[in-house]
């Protein structure tokens, strides 16, 4: 196991679209984080997994967005009839406590 | 008020200096406190995390704390190029939610 994992690791999509983003946490890691980043600030936190269930979201995150970590391993966050606005860099980030968390590289979402 | 507030910077220094990086938080319950490194382009990456009052070392970096002041810093000792890297300061208040301020850019001039 190398690390975080995330695909894809770039999406080009119409306005409009739906998008499904995909995140394998390091294996022994039960806590699953995703974070959302815009050019020139830090990244915001978006919601959280421990073990399968989704513990918080934040409200920056409208009805068209949605996560799920199934059984407790990879997750997904889909983000339905997507806007401009949604272009940024989609960060996964695993962890087994509040210590350190290990970053995937992440997925940018260009939405055109 | 921001939760973590940072200088965006950037901050230049030139090789062989000290940089000096600093963070603010409102939150007095804060318990647990990172640095990540952050290249262009690329997933941020931890440099060191501390929760005491006082210094923590680490080869070229020292962490330092002060909760009444709600204040930690970042020293890079010795800087180099490859240092040249925005750096995120982050605070945990004790539950699973991690906030991260905007960064402060750092440029390292040989």
């Amino acid at each position: 196991d190398t690390g975080v994992s995330q695909n894809p690791r770039h999406k080009i999509t119409k306005r409009g679209q739906n998008v499904t983003f995909r995140c394998d946490p390091i294996s022994e890691h039960n806590r699953l984080y995703w974070y959302r980043q815009t050019l020139g600030q830090g990244p915001e936190f978006l919601t959280y997994f421990q073990n399968e269930a989704q513990l918080e979201k934040s409200r920056l995150l409208s009805d068209r967005f949605s996560a799920e970590r199934p059984k407790g391993s990879f997750s997904t966050l889909e983000i339905q009839r997507t806007e401009q606005g949604d272009s940024a860099m989609y960060l996964c980030a695993s962890t087994t406590s509040n210590t350190e968390a290990f970053f995937g590289q992440g997925t940018r979402l260009t939405v055109v | 008020q921001k939760e973590v507030e940072q200088n965006s910077g950037p901050l230049s220094v030139p090789e062989g200096a000290i940089a000096s990086l600093n963070c603010t938080y409102s939150d007095r319950g804060s318990q647990s406190f990172f640095w990540y490194r952050q290249y262009s382009g690329k997933s941020p990456e931890l440099i060191m995390f501390i929760y005491s009052n006082g210094d923590k070392e680490d080869g070229r970096f020292t962490a330092q704390l002060n909760k009444a002041s709600q204040y930690v810093s970042l020293l890079i000792r010795d800087s180099q190029p490859s240092d040249s890297a925005t750096y995120l300061c982050a605070v945990n208040t004790g539950g699973f939610k991690t906030i991260f301020g905007a960064g402060t850019r750092l440029f390292v001039k040989a």
